[in-house]
């Protein structure tokens, strides 16, 4: 089945440091990338989409200068949590989703990583 | 996306079969409706999804009714295992925009006991 490798599954990190999660499609090519964010006893709160070789899409809300997010291959998306605060410790999530046509054409998630900022 | 309505939680016992209802009566008629588990502290796992027909894979049945404004995912016998937050999604159809984003609800926090 489709697998969604994610990268770190925990950091720490200082305020003020920059930190980047990966997030790889193993054995599908995934024309479009998801990014979430959850905090303690909450649902996951989608922050943009990206889709390989064109600027990422943000939510509402979401800063794109704070949250970069490179979709540079068919098989991997990346995360940067620039100038972290504590305030942007939270779960981060990735989902990937195979291109139409292919034999998986769902939304595969990755593991998540724990971001703590101190 | 079309807005889904679940219970906030379920209690089933183990061995028993337990039935989680979602409601999506703003579903359109190309409009998939997924399910996802979210067990603590983990990444949502796919569960299973459908269009108009009952569908069942290894892990779960999903019962859509005929109108598709209401669907049921049924795991025929839970165990301890399957106490997580199950989520019931219909996601924007792909084009323009929104690339078939997934917008997640509250779900649903099953609590399967012994």
């Amino acid at each position: 089945g489709a697998v969604v490798s994610q990268h770190p599954s925990r950091v720490i990190c200082k305020s003020g440091t920059s930190v980047k999660i990966e997030c790889r499609s193993l054995d599908f090519q995934a024309t479009t990338m998801f990014w979430y964010r959850q905090f303690p006893k909450q649902s996951l709160m989608l922050m943009a989409t990206s889709n390989e070789g064109s600027k990422a899409t943000y939510e509402q809300g979401v800063e794109k200068d704070k949250f970069l997010i490179n979709h540079a291959s068919l098989t991997l998306s990346t995360l940067t949590v620039t100038s972290a605060h504590p305030e942007d410790s939270s779960f981060y999530i990735c989902s990937a989703r195979a291109r139409q046509g292919a034999r998986n054409y769902g939304y595969t998630f990755g593991s998540g990583t724990r971001l703590t900022v101190v | 996306d079309a807005k889904t309505t679940q219970p906030t939680s379920m209690d089933c016992a183990e061995g028993r079969a337990a039935n989680l209802p979602c409601n999506h009566s703003t579903i359109s008629g190309n409009e998939y409706v997924y399910w996802y588990r979210q067990i603590h502290s983990q990444g949502p796992q796919y569960i299973i999804h459908g269009l108009k027909n009952n569908e069942t894979n290894e892990m779960a049945s999903l019962i859509i009714t005929e109108d598709r404004k209401s669907s049921t995912l049924i795991l025929p016998h839970a165990t301890l295992r399957d106490t997580a937050v199950y989520y019931c999604i219909v996601p924007q159809p792909s084009g323009g925009t929104s690339y078939g984003k997934l917008t997640f609800g509250q779900g649903t926090i099953l609590t399967v006991h012994p």
